[in-house]
């Protein structure tokens, strides 16, 4: 069983859309992030989300929202897709808040046209 | 500001060792972690450090020494699986959450 598992692998979209990525864990962890590491490989922190607290990344648009439905689920909502949201996202869970040790998922890559 | 440094490629001889550095300027300390990503693949964990000293697991070690805020990855015997990027991560002490740095490409010759 996978223990992070995120869809779609792959997401190609137009400018202007609206998408989602669905990120699923079954670990048991109690928070979930999700990252962008774009071309260069850098990987950023925009969210983190246990059933007590979202902690958003500041320099992250408001156009990205993440939505969980239960503890178990982190999933990455994006409004009016730009070209430079193009990138790979991906999901991670820790069992502890301090996020010492991280699960990732296979990560999504997203192409915005 | 807040950052972490480390170098952006480092090439090595398969079966010989290697160290990868990583110094850190955080508002706040509370462990050095480091992850292990294949071209294509996900960030995999492989160890972390809140302690001075030298930890161990199979063929990597981690290293800490936080009066000097600076840590390093070392792996010995070195296979060619072992190409991949690596990154270390800080948690930040005012936000709780891991600062990146910008990862060590790791090129293996034969």
């Amino acid at each position: 069983d996978t223990a992070v598992s995120q869809t779609p692998k792959y997401l190609v979209t137009q400018m202007g859309n609206d998408k989602s990525i669905k990120c699923e864990q079954n670990l048991g962890h109690d928070t979930m992030y999700w990252y962008k590491q774009d071309s260069k490989k850098f990987l950023k922190i925009m969210f983190s989300y246990n059933n007590k607290e979202l902690i958003i990344n500041e320099t992250v648009p408001n156009r990205f929202s993440p939505k969980s439905p239960d503890k178990a689920h982190l999933n990455l909502h994006i409004n009016s897709l730009e070209l430079g949201d193009s990138a790979v996202y991906f999901c991670a869970s820790s069992q502890d808040p301090q996020g010492r040790s991280q699960y990732f998922g296979a990560g999504t890559r997203l192409s915005v046209l | 500001g807040q950052s972490l440094e480390q170098p952006s490629e480092v090439t090595a001889v398969e079966g010989a060792i290697v160290q990868i550095n990583c110094t850190y300027q955080t508002s706040g300390f509370y462990g050095l972690s480091w992850y292990q990503q294949h071209d294509g693949g996900a960030p995999t964990f492989l160890s972390y450090n809140a302690l001075d000293g030298l930890e161990e697991t199979g063929r990597f070690s981690s290293f800490l020494s936080r009066s000097d805020s600076y840590g390093y990855l070392l792996l010995q015997e070195l296979q060619m699986k072992d190409s991949a990027s690596y990154f270390c991560a800080v948690r930040d002490g005012s936000n709780y959450q891991l600062i990146w740095g910008a990862g060590t490409k790791l090129i293996i010759k034969p």
